[in-house]
């Protein structure tokens, strides 16, 4: 099945705890990013990679850790999540440039209790 | 930075009715724009992009844009809304390094039937 997957699509973790949430996309796009979306803000960029073994910043790094080791995945940790980490988090991907326009998973919410 | 506004953070239209979303942005060079919808639950899917040319942008789903330079404005319009154009609208603008989409806050749009 091609596309773009995200597992889990709900998760419930408590303060402290590591969590990791993974991207999946079969098309062998090189840029992949992740988005963390609240009321209010829009969609806000946390990390993105152009390639596998080259990440980068984003507006919203703080507090996430990722990793890009093979081109069609791209996870994202939480080493000690916290209460304002919850959020609804999208991953993308996009052949090349954001010129191309993105393709979006269907997301994951989070809830840190 | 680059900035994206949407002014209008909820609409109601009457189904057959015309819609016009407003977004403003702020980029310093020839700025690349982009819309997205997200139905609820679901990720983004691209409507439609401008990069250069035609300032009247055709999209799907009926969709048009047009790119106002002088205005800083890239508002998306449909002539006759359908109530399955209920959904969230997202503006964004690209950077010219391809590596970065700064999303607005999103607007939601109602269809009364």
């Amino acid at each position: 099945d091609a596309g773009i997957t995200q597992s889990p699509r709900y998760k419930i973790t408590e303060t402290g705890r590591q969590v990791t949430l993974m991207c999946h996309q079969t098309w062998s796009h090189s840029y992949m990013f992740w988005y963390r979306q609240d009321l209010g803000h829009g969609l806000r960029l946390i990390y993105y990679s152009a390639a596998a073994d080259i990440t980068d910043k984003g507006e919203v790094p703080d507090g996430y850790v990722v990793s890009r080791s093979k081109t069609e995945n791209f996870p994202l940790t939480l080493e000690s999540a916290t209460r304002s980490q919850t959020s609804v988090y999208f991953c993308a991907s996009s052949a090349g440039t954001s010129l191309y326009g993105y393709t979006f998973g269907s997301g994951t919410r989070l809830t840190v209790v | 930075a680059q900035s994206v506004t949407q002014p209008d953070i909820h609409i109601t239209v009457s189904e057959g009715a015309s819609l016009e979303l407003r977004c403003n942005y702020s980029y310093g060079a020839t700025p690349y724009l982009f819309w997205y919808v997200q139905s609820p639950g679901q990720g983004l899917q691209l409507l439609l992009k401008y990069f250069s040319g035609d300032t009247l942008v055709q999209g799907i789903k009926g969709f048009e844009a047009e790119f106002k330079r002088s205005q800083s404005s890239f508002n998306l319009r449909k002539p006759s809304v359908h109530w399955s154009d209920a959904a969230e609208y997202f503006c964004a603008v690209g950077n010219n390094a391809g590596n970065m989409l700064t999303f607005g806050g999103g607007t939601r749009l109602m269809v009364k039937p």
